[in-house]
């Protein structure tokens, strides 16, 4: 039962343009939502969160876009640049389940010079 | 700082056979995870712990998947016997005291994981 779903498995942008990593989730009693971003071979990265009571939230060239009503994030990262390239997972959890993080599959970004 | 650090980094097991992974995290961090991930999937927690105290295995396959936390830091994590479809990076995560916090002190950082390949 997969209750945080990233649809586009990969993504191509050029650098200096935006990269727009979306998800969705199903599970209403999420409350907090966060980025991870991973390199080959290593553990994931915290990158940026945001609380279930904004709607937005920024930092330097990341913004995080939450639509509770859709239950829908985006990551938007802008400008991209060579070293964004990574894969990057969206995950979800609750304060009733201890703040257990809630996996998506993961959206590979390639930034292209 | 430190980060949450892991090891061994690879392992390669016979199926039916036993392994464990060992997992320091942050100082001062109480809450620990065990997460799974399988190729091409985005990792799944096994279990948590608060402390040296269980929070939740719902996932943890008990017939095979074992996990302790000692004295509230150190933790390991074993699997006696080994299957095929065990073959996973395991990756440790800690956090700070997730109870009582609001949620901008709950992110969870990882080590880098164990490669564990069954065949």
């Amino acid at each position: 039962d997969q209750q945080v779903k990233q649809n586009s498995p990969s993504l191509s942008v050029q650098e200096g343009r935006i990269s727009i990593l979306n998800c969705d989730y199903t599970n209403s009693m999420f409350d907090y939502f966060l980025w991870y971003k991973k390199y080959p071979a290593e553990g994931p990265t915290f990158l940026i969160s945001i609380s279930s009571i904004k709607d937005k939230n920024e930092d330097g060239r990341f913004t995080v876009f939450l639509n509770k009503s859709a239950k829908h994030l985006s990551l938007h990262i802008v400008p991209s640049q060579p070293g964004d390239s990574a894969v990057y997972f969206c995950a979800a959890s609750a304060a009733n389940s201890g703040y257990a993080l809630n996996f998506g599959k993961g959206t590979s970004l390639l930034v292209t010079p | 700082e430190a980060g949450v650090a892991q090891s061994p980094r690879y392992k390669i097991i016979e199926k039916r056979q036993s392994v464990a992974f060992w997992c320091n995290p942050i100082s001062g961090h109480a809450t620990l995870y065990w997460y799974q991930q399988i190729l091409g999937q985005g990792p799944k927690l096994l279990i948590q712990f608060q402390n040296n105290g269980v929070v939740d295995d719902s996932q943890l396959p008990k017939d095979r998947f074992s996990a302790e936390r000692l004295k509230g830091v150190d933790s390991t994590l074993k699997i006696q016997p080994a299957k095929l479809e065990d073959s996973a990076v395991y990756l440790c995560a800690s956090s700070l005291d997730v109870y009582g916090q609001a949620p901008m002190n709950t992110e969870a950082f990882f080590g880098q994981g164990t490669r564990l390949t069954v065949v």
